[in-house]
């Protein structure tokens, strides 16, 4: 099994909606990040938590809220999805500050 | 902040060839090097990565090299085959110990 999914793997959707992307990990890592990729700009941080009671913005958070509901949970929720929106959006998790990150498969998204 | 750039955006080699892909990074702080590689449909994936006190690292047909002067760091893959074929991320950790990534290459390699 993957040490890191997320959920939904696509969705379409409309502007306008709220969306909820979803994170799971089995690797029992305390840090999570949120990541956007858009062609030609890599990978933009969007928030990121280093247990379940501390959550940090990133480079490109307008827009975007987080929920660290467990150690092994960590939620990203577009409260009214807009077009710019449109992107493959990437969970991570990491032991400590000090060494790599594991990324999950992304969840593709298209705001309509 | 700390910006990573990252070239050339796309590179084409044929197989058994070797391929190259260089980043410049801004902070001198930044002491982490990590490269990742994204196939189709799948996330990135760490493939080798460097630290600010080694100079050079080798992976089998994989290496990563470091200048901490001029602030840049190089991928090199020699030998190259049809499954090298994908998106190369290179990224340096900042101060606030988050990574900051290059906007990728995308490396194709022709049979």
């Amino acid at each position: 099994d993957a040490d890191v999914t997320q959920t939904p793997r696509n969705r379409i959707t409309k502007t306008g909606k709220r969306i909820m992307l979803e994170c799971s990990q089995t690797k029992g890592h305390d840090r999570m990040y949120w990541y956007r990729q858009d062609p030609g700009l890599g990978l933009r941080l969007i928030y990121y938590s280093f247990d379940v009671k501390d959550i940090n913005k990133g480079e490109i958070s307008d827009g975007y809220s987080v929920s660290r509901q467990a150690q092994a949970k960590f939620s990203l929720s577009l409260e009214s999805a807009i077009p710019n929106q449109t992107a493959l959006y990437f969970c991570a998790t990491s032991v400590d500050g000090l060494n790599e990150q594991f990324f999950g498969p992304g969840t593709r998204l298209t705001v309509l | 902040g700390e910006n990573v750039e990252q070239h050339p955006s796309t590179l084409s080699v044929q197989e058994g060839d070797s391929a190259v892909i260089k980043c410049t990074y801004s902070d001198s702080a930044s002491n982490y090097f990590p490269w990742y590689k994204q196939e189709l449909g799948k996330g990135p994936q760490l493939i080798i990565d460097i630290r600010s006190n080694v100079g050079e690292k080798k992976d089998q047909r994989i290496a990563v090299t470091l200048n901490k002067t001029a602030k840049h760091f190089s991928l090199h893959i020699t030998e190259t085959q049809p499954e090298d074929s994908a998106v190369y991320f290179c990224a340096s950790r900042d101060y606030g110990q988050n990574f900051v990534f290059g906007p990728g290459t995308r490396l194709s390699v022709l049979p």
